[in-house]
């Protein structure tokens, strides 16, 4: 599974877009972009994923570039339970179970 | 109630104890997966099960074992437990369909002395 890499902290104003970046140079064709995030020592939350196309849904915004070597998660309109670490995970759609947690982002929503 | 659940929630022990952990789900999936997460960390895989008949070692198996006793419930133990292995664990499930995405139990807080 590729590896990924993310800034280790991010802030951002609460009402305001919260873009947080994922390089994942070394990703197959074969592999998918996933976001989780964990608020607090809580279970990790499954946010959003993709292949190739950008993604929409109720949570969040998944840009993936033409290349595929990064994407950036969108939160539209950041609030102060947004403030959590995010991982960006990369793996492959095959019978493969694994999510490789890397240390992620930590974002931190200011009121 | 939740859909996936862990217990304890908190757990001190000693060295040398043997201590298992308890997840169980409603959500009917059949894989199963134990996580650790050290401060600051990210979660590295202890052990996984596809179903009831399956286990698998994941990153981190060594000092560890599980047993699946049913397709709704995944324990994990250690057999003697040591400081090292004071941590978060997390239990979590999927189902098999190929984009499947984890649903993770609150956490079990542990801590060996």
């Amino acid at each position: 599974d590729a590896k990924t890499t993310q800034p280790p902290s991010m802030d951002c104003a609460e009402g305001r877009a919260a873009n947080l970046p994922c390089n994942h140079s070394t990703i197959s064709g074969n592999e998918y972009v996933y976001w989780y995030r964990q608020i607090h020592s809580q279970g990790p939350q499954y946010i959003i994923h993709g292949l190739k196309n950008n993604e929409t849904n109720e949570m969040a915004s998944l840009i993936i570039t033409e290349d595929r070597k990064s994407s950036t998660l969108i939160l539209p309109h950041a609030t102060l339970r947004d403030t959590a670490v995010y991982y960006c995970i990369v793996r492959r759609m095959d019978s493969s179970y694994k999510l490789i947690f890397g240390s992620g982002t930590r974002l931190l929503v200011r009121p | 109630d939740a859909d996936v659940t862990q217990t304890p929630r908190n757990r001190i022990t000693k060295t040398g104890k043997r201590i298992m952990l308890e997840c169980s789900q409603t959500k009917g999936h059949d894989r199963m997966y134990w996580y650790r997460q050290d401060p600051g960390l990210g979660l590295r895989l202890i052990y996984y099960s596809f179903d009831v008949k399956d286990i698998n070692k994941g990153e981190i198996s060594d000092g560890y074992s599980v047993s699946r006793q049913a397709q709704a419930k995944f324990s994990l133990s250690l057999e003697s437990a040591i400081p090292n292995q004071t941590a978060l664990y997390f239990c979590a499930t999927s189902d098999s369909a190929q984009y499947n995405e984890q649903f993770f139990g609150p956490g079990t807080r542990l801590t060996v002395l």
